[in-house]
């Protein structure tokens, strides 16, 4: 069946530091793939994304990058803040898109920025 | 408020009971999900809704689970003869459309005696 794997599950970094969590996904016909930030009693917090007919997209602090044919995305964040340490989850939509955009998330990388 | 509201925040209820669980979507959002967080896991997709229909409900475990959206806006996860595994947090989120990128609210921890 469908299946996002993501690594790594633990990453402990020094403030102003960069973090890269990797991902990859299973079904080729998936063709949207959102990073979310969750806290502790929170919700997943979206904060970037990108659709399959992109290579690469950035806001601010935070880059995903997708290859489609090798079928895995990254999350790259630049200059880390001790606010940044959350547990991060990396998404892919499945069935092709198709019933909306049910998503399949991994299992989260909990990042530590220590200052 | 401005964000997907879930209520009760916490529900701890006995084995063999019936439980209720609410989701208000953002206003104006078509497309409504639900998901289940288990502990240290990300969250696994439920069922899905764009208007009051359910339009995709594979992800549903079992007949125990069923939920409901009557008017196209509040949408009710409905659990009957809970078991301990059911313990999980019920996470609810909507989008304008279909699509288009899902918020997520704070969740529903739901814990079975």
């Amino acid at each position: 069946g469908e299946n996002v794997e993501q690594h790594p599950s633990t990453l402990s970094v020094q403030e102003g530091d960069s973090a890269v969590i990797k991902c990859t996904y299973s079904d080729s016909a998936s063709n949207y793939f959102p990073w979310y930030k969750q806290e502790l009693g929170k919700g997943p917090q979206l904060i970037i994304d990108i659709r399959s007919n992109v290579g690469e997209k950035k806001d601010q602090r935070i880059a995903v990058t997708l290859n489609k044919t090798a079928k895995h995305f990254s999350l790259h964040i630049t200059e880390t803040q001790p606010e940044d340490s959350a547990v991060y989850f990396c998404a892919a939509s499945i069935r092709g898109g198709q019933a909306g955009t049910a998503l399949i998330f991994g299992k989260g990388t909990t990042l530590s920025v220590s200052s | 408020g401005a964000g997907v509201s879930q209520t009760p925040s916490n529900k701890v209820t006995e084995k063999g009971k019936y439980v209720e669980l609410r989701c208000d979507p953002i206003s104006g959002h078509t497309a409504l999900y639900w998901y289940r967080q288990s502990l240290g896991q990300g969250p696994e997709f439920l069922i899905y809704f764009q208007g009051t229909g359910a339009a995709d409900d594979s992800g549903l475990p079992n007949d125990r689970f069923f939920a409901v959206r009557p008017e196209g806006s509040v949408s009710t996860l409905k659990i009957q003869r809970t078991e301990r595994g059911d313990s999980a947090v019920y996470l609810c989120a909507s989008s304008f459309q279909a699509y288009q990128p899902q918020h997520f609210g704070d969740g529903t921890r739901l814990s079975i005696l």
